[in-house]
């Protein structure tokens, strides 16, 4: 059974398209969040939800927009699309927060390609 | 402000080895430190997450420590093997929220 899954696994597209990514967890988790792997390979994170609340909104501009309809979900719109939003985006999981927060699981990752 | 490091980069031994991956992060009031394994072109699995309260975790062949106050963390990997081969990261969290900020990796190949 997939814990976390992301859809598309690829993503291709021009740029100034808009996009969505979509991510699900069966994992009964209540907070779920956007990480980014750029070209090097480095990870940072970019938003996390929890019971559907905004709880981390790191520098990230305001053409990437995250939605949670429930607390299994957690999707990624991204507007207006640029030459720099190609990389790899990956959703996690966790349960829990602060000092009772516990190991996060991730999706296996939406490879975008802006051309 | 968190930030974490891994030493080396990129480690290449034979198998049978026994490996020593190295992690330092700057913020020791963390609540756990987790490691994960990629592998190339696909997501990150959680190998182990260490409690702040706790100085050592294994799973199998792999022994994972903490020591907060020198805010460092090491991945012990005995008896390397072919499969081993991946990248391996370290994460912190950052003050009391759940955001991971990870090290760049070590990149490991182990060649038969």
């Amino acid at each position: 059974d997939t814990a976390v899954s992301q859809t598309p696994k690829y993503l291709v597209t021009q740029m100034g398209n808009d996009k969505s990514i979509k991510c699900e967890q069966n994992l009964g988790h209540d907070t779920m969040y956007w990480y980014k792997q750029d070209s090097k390979k480095f990870l940072k994170i970019m938003f996390s939800y929890n019971n559907k609340e905004l709880i981390i909104n790191e520098t990230v501009p305001n053409r990437f927009s995250p939605k949670s309809p429930d607390k299994a979900h957690l999707n990624l719109h991204i507007n207006s699309l640029e030459l720099g939003d190609s990389a790899v985006y990956f959703c996690a999981s966790s349960q829990g927060q602060g000092s009772n927060f516990n190991e996060q699981f991730f999706g296996p990752g939406t490879r975008l390609t802006v051309l | 402000k968190q930030e974490v490091t891994q030493i080396p980069a990129a480690l290449s031994v034979p198998e049978g080895e026994n490996l020593v991956l190295n992690c330092s992060f700057t913020d020791s009031a963390i609540y756990n430190l987790q490691w994960f394994r990629q592998d190339p072109g696909k997501g990150l699995t959680s190998l182990l997450l260490i409690q702040s309260s706790q100085r050592e975790q294994t799973s199998g062949r792999l022994n994972a420590s903490l020591d907060k106050s020198s805010g460092r963390s090491t991945l012990y990997i005995a008896a390397s093997q072919p499969g081993d081969s991946a990248t391996y990261l370290c994460a912190a969290p950052a003050g009391g929220y759940n955001k991971l900020i990870f090290g760049a990796g070590t990149r490991l190949a182990v060649h038969p």
